[in-house]
């Protein structure tokens, strides 16, 4: 079973201020999803196969990597970007998550 | 507007049974694949189960094979989860998903006595 883990567990940023979010996963992928949550909230799909944007999903948002490194890169930091972003391999089951980022305000 | 309503929810006791629904809108549900995911509280996302569009494909995660069953009714535009032999560690919030893009919203499953 493909293991993920993120790196930072917590990031402390400003709004304004570039966030570099990790997934690394145990063997080599090609299918890695970014999500957003917010408390109380559904998780929200950002990212797929690793760099393509979800409908509706500001640019800012951007997503590299291959094999068993990827980012997640948010340019500008919005108030409303501040919450816990997972990475989820999606190429097959068991669809296995990261622990999680949480990125909070500075 | 895609829509995924679950119900089903609530508290049972440690070896209970519990029948999750997922009420489908918006979309030609048939032709979605499916999933449930659950998320204890505070803490992260775990992928449950899988279903094909047809119903054919399934699968399971190995923390709930054997006692979870997922199925889907395409006539009635609904996903369900039949969880037996509950444990406390079962104890989250449910959501029901297409392939990740669209979730319901999660419901709360308490394994308790």
């Amino acid at each position: 079973e493909i293991v993920l883990t993120q790196s930072p567990a917590t990031l402390s940023l400003s709004p304004g201020e570039r966030g570099t979010l990790s997934c690394r996963a145990t063997f080599s992928i090609n299918s890695l999803a970014w999500y957003q949550q917010k408390p109380g909230q559904a998780p929200r799909l950002l990212i797929y196969s690793a760099s393509t944007r979800a409908t509706g999903i500001p640019d800012r948002f951007s997503g590299s990597g291959s094999g068993t490194d990827f980012t997640l890169t948010i340019s500008s930091l919005e108030p409303e970007d501040f919450a816990v972003y997972y990475c989820q391999q999606h190429g097959g089951p068991p669809y296995t998550f990261g622990p999680g980022t949480k990125l909070e305000i500075k | 507007e895609v829509q995924l309503v679950a119900s089903g929810g609530g508290l049972v006791q440690p070896g209970g049974s519990l029948r999750l629904s997922c009420a489908a809108s918006g979309f030609t549900f048939s032709s979605y694949e499916m999933n449930w995911v659950r998320q204890a509280p505070g803490k992260g996302l775990e992928w449950v189960s899988f279903i094909s569009g047809s119903g054919a494909t399934i699968y399971y995660a190995d923390s709930v094979k054997g006692r979870f069953t997922i199925s889907r009714d395409n006539a009635k535009n609904s996903l369900y989860l039949q969880m037996n032999s509950l444990r406390a560690e079962d104890t989250a919030f449910y959501y029901c998903s297409t392939m990740f893009a669209y979730w319901g919203q999660g419901i709360l499953v308490t394994v308790s006595s």
